[in-house]
């Protein structure tokens, strides 16, 4: 069976900082991963995902994450924090034909002025 | 706009009453699926369908029934409520990425 680990529930990074959140995953067989983002009160958001080609994947507003076999990881990063980046960002793992997406628990963001 | 559509947005239940939480995508997705969210739990998926017809359970499918008559829609129903079932409910399809609607907040009193 998949599984996800975010580590770290809650990340408090300053404006303009690094953003590094930890995702670390368990699978059988070649993944697909996935970030998340959710606003308050809102459904969910794709930033980006690995679909077994380039290991160094980009997403949406600057946010990257690359995935390492080796240590079973895909974590998220940013080179500079913005206050909208506030949000909770979700780590997924799917199975290789993109169905029984299943989720990590979750890591709160906050950025400080 | 194309996309998922749930309804309703917010719902109370007594404990033991029945409902319908309804989900219907126009993007002509076979691929459909339900999930609920609790507080550090992250998405737990409860059901999902490869296409009319074709249900399967995910992680936390007892208290919830599905079916899938058309491609469009996925309804989930809560045959006899209870408390553990308070959550905030999404649906979601899949082309080539995962389209989640703005989910359903329930609350079972």
């Amino acid at each position: 069976a998949q599984s996800v680990t975010q580590l770290g529930s809650h990340v408090s990074v300053s404006e303009g900082a690094l953003v590094l959140l930890r995702c670390n995953y368990s699978s059988s067989v070649p993944p697909y991963l996935f970030w998340y983002v959710q606003y308050p009160n809102q459904g969910l958001q794709l930033l980006l995902k690995y679909t077994s080609a380039a290991t160094l994947v980009k997403g949406i507003n600057d946010f990257e994450a690359e995935f390492k076999k080796s240590e079973t990881s895909f974590h998220l990063t940013k080179p500079s924090a913005h206050m909208s980046d506030a949000a909770e960002y979700f780590c997924a793992v799917s199975e290789s034909n993109g169905n029984k997406l299943v989720f990590g628990a979750g890591t709160i963001l906050r950025v400080k002025s | 706009n194309a996309g998922v559509t749930q309804t309703p947005k917010f719902q109370v239940l007594k404990t033991g009453q029945s409902m319908t939480l309804q989900c219907a995508q126009d993007m002509n997705h076979e691929y459909m699926s339900w999930y609920r969210q609790d507080p550090g739990m992250g998405l737990r998926l409860i059901h999902y369908s490869v296409g009319a017809g074709i249900t399967d359970q995910g992680e936390v499918p007892n208290g919830y029934n599905v079916s899938r008559s058309t491609t469009e829609d996925f309804p989930l129903r809560l045959l006899s409520a209870a408390p553990s079932q308070t959550s905030v409910y999404f649906c979601a399809s899949r082309g080539i990425d995962y389209t989640f609607g703005s989910g359903t907040r329930l609350t079972v009193v």
